[in-house]
């Protein structure tokens, strides 16, 4: 069964660095989400993409955020200036038009 | 008040019980609803989805939407250890070109043998 990748499962950095989180969503899928989950908190939305542009962005995705789809498979998520705050699970998903998203298991990411 | 409403648990249940797992919502705007399991350092799997109001079954689960009282259900039937997880429910209203979706705090299950 097709399903979303990512890469690293876990990544830690120093505060104040920049950081790129990869995925390579379902290949027929052409709508891309970025979501986070602090420990013990709940999934948050962060930003949805299609057609090579953001369709929808939440409060938490500021400018120190920003998503690319590099080329036709992978999709990324890049934070620039990384803070102690931004350490959570980041989950990509994908899906086709409404249909529901599936969620890759995540990329962990820790700020020291 | 929250969007989605969720209780956290945790929920212990003796294998082969029925499971009741529910949400609430504020949102009248929503109009598709899913339920995913997350096991421990995974990422949500999903389980149900249904985009209208009563009931849809698919094997031991069954998703059951109520959107006059803003409320969801996952009935598990014959529960197993290997259903032990944090269940989530998540919902959309379908608005926009790629619809977010909003998520409860997460139920966790333990079943025990």
């Amino acid at each position: 069964e097709p399903e979303v990748t990512q890469t690293p499962s876990h990544q830690v950095t120093q505060m104040g660095q920049e950081v790129i989180l990869r995925c390579v969503p379902i290949s027929n899928h052409l709508y891309f989400y970025w979501y986070r989950q602090i420990l013990g908190q709940k999934v948050e939305f962060l930003v949805s993409f299609y057609n090579n542009e953001i369709s929808e962005k939440s409060e938490i995705f500021d400018d120190q955020f920003s998503v690319e789809r590099p080329d036709g498979s992978n999709f990324t998520l890049k934070i620039r200036s990384t803070k102690l705050e931004d350490s959570a699970m980041y989950f990509c998903a994908s899906s086709v038009g409404l249909r529901p998203q599936h969620f890759g298991d995540g990329t962990r990411l820790s700020i020291l | 008040q929250k969007e989605v409403e969720q209780d956290p648990g945790p929920l212990s249940v003796p294998e082969g019980a029925i499971v009741s797992l529910n949400c609430t919502y504020s949102n009248s705007a929503f109009q598709y609803f899913m339920w995913y399991r997350q096991y421990s350092r995974k990422g949500p799997e999903l389980l149900m989805y249904t985009y209208s109001s009563g009931n849809k079954e698919d094997g031991r689960f069954t998703a059951q939407v109520d959107k006059s009282s803003k409320y969801i259900s996952l009935f598990i039937r014959d529960s197993q250890p290997s259903d032990s997880a944090t269940y989530l429910c998540a919902m959309g209203d379908g608005t926009g070109t790629a619809s977010k979706l909003t998520f409860g705090t997460g139920t966790r299950l333990q079943v025990t043998l």
